[in-house]
């Protein structure tokens, strides 16, 4: 599975739209781009994952760029319970090995 | 609500001994893998399992085994427990169909502590 790159970390003031950035250059082509995220001590959410389109629903948009070397999460309205460990990870989604790299660490203020 | 369930959610051991953590996948899913995730860092793939097989391993010693069983539900068994062992296990599944762009959801993790 292809390595990604995040920031390690990323401050958002609530209320405002949080943009994550994750590069992923040796994306093949049958691989998928997925964001989860982890708050402290709980088990990892899935939050949205794409191939080639941009994709939406009901907690994030997921922004990918024609090259797909690197996509972008958008969290529109961010609140103080989005603060946690965001995870960009791409693989086929035919197994379950996930590949987690370091994550961003983003921290919502008020 | 992920429908993936683990047991037990804390637990303490000694070094040496033996643990057994269990999943329930949800319904209709019939790959389940694990991860262990030690304090700090990113999850770590131990192995995966599908129809009741070993399917896909991580660098992980040979004391570290599992079992799917019919229904789906998985263990993971650590023999010979050492300190390093302490952190937060993992379970996740993924549907029956096995196709590209699934999703995996996962569950809230048993947490080992190896005194």
């Amino acid at each position: 599975d292809a390595k990604t790159t995040q920031p390690t970390s990323m401050d958002c003031a609530e209320g405002r739209a949080a943009n994550l950035p994750c590069n992923h250059s040796t994306i093949s082509g049958n691989e998928y781009v997925y964001w989860y995220r982890q708050i402290h001590s709980q088990g990892p959410q899935y939050i949205i994952h794409g191939l080639k389109n941009n994709e939406t629903n009901e907690m994030a948009s997921l922004i990918i760029t024609e090259d797909r070397k690197s996509s972008t999460l958008i969290l529109p309205h961010a609140t103080l319970r989005d603060t946690a460990v965001y995870y960009c990870i791409v693989f086929t989604g035919t197994a379950s090995k996930l590949t987690f790299g370091t994550g961003t660490r983003l921290q919502v203020t008020l | 609500e992920t429908g993936v369930t683990q047991s037990p959610t804390h637990l303490i051991k000694t070094r040496g001994q033996q643990v057994t953590l269990r999943c329930s996948s949800q319904s209709g899913h019939n790959t389940v893998s694990w991860y262990q995730q030690a304090l700090g860092q990113g999850p770590q793939f131990i192995f995966q399992y599908y129809r009741e097989e070993e399917n896909g391993r991580g660098n992980f010693p040979p004391r570290f085994s599992g079992l799917q069983f019919p229904n789906y539900s998985s263990e993971l068994n650590v023999n010979a427990l050492e300190l390093d062992d302490s952190a937060l296990y993992l379970c996740a599944s993924s549907p029956i169909d096995r196709k590209a762009g699934n999703t995996i959801y996962f569950g809230e993790g048993s947490w080992l502590t190896v005194v």
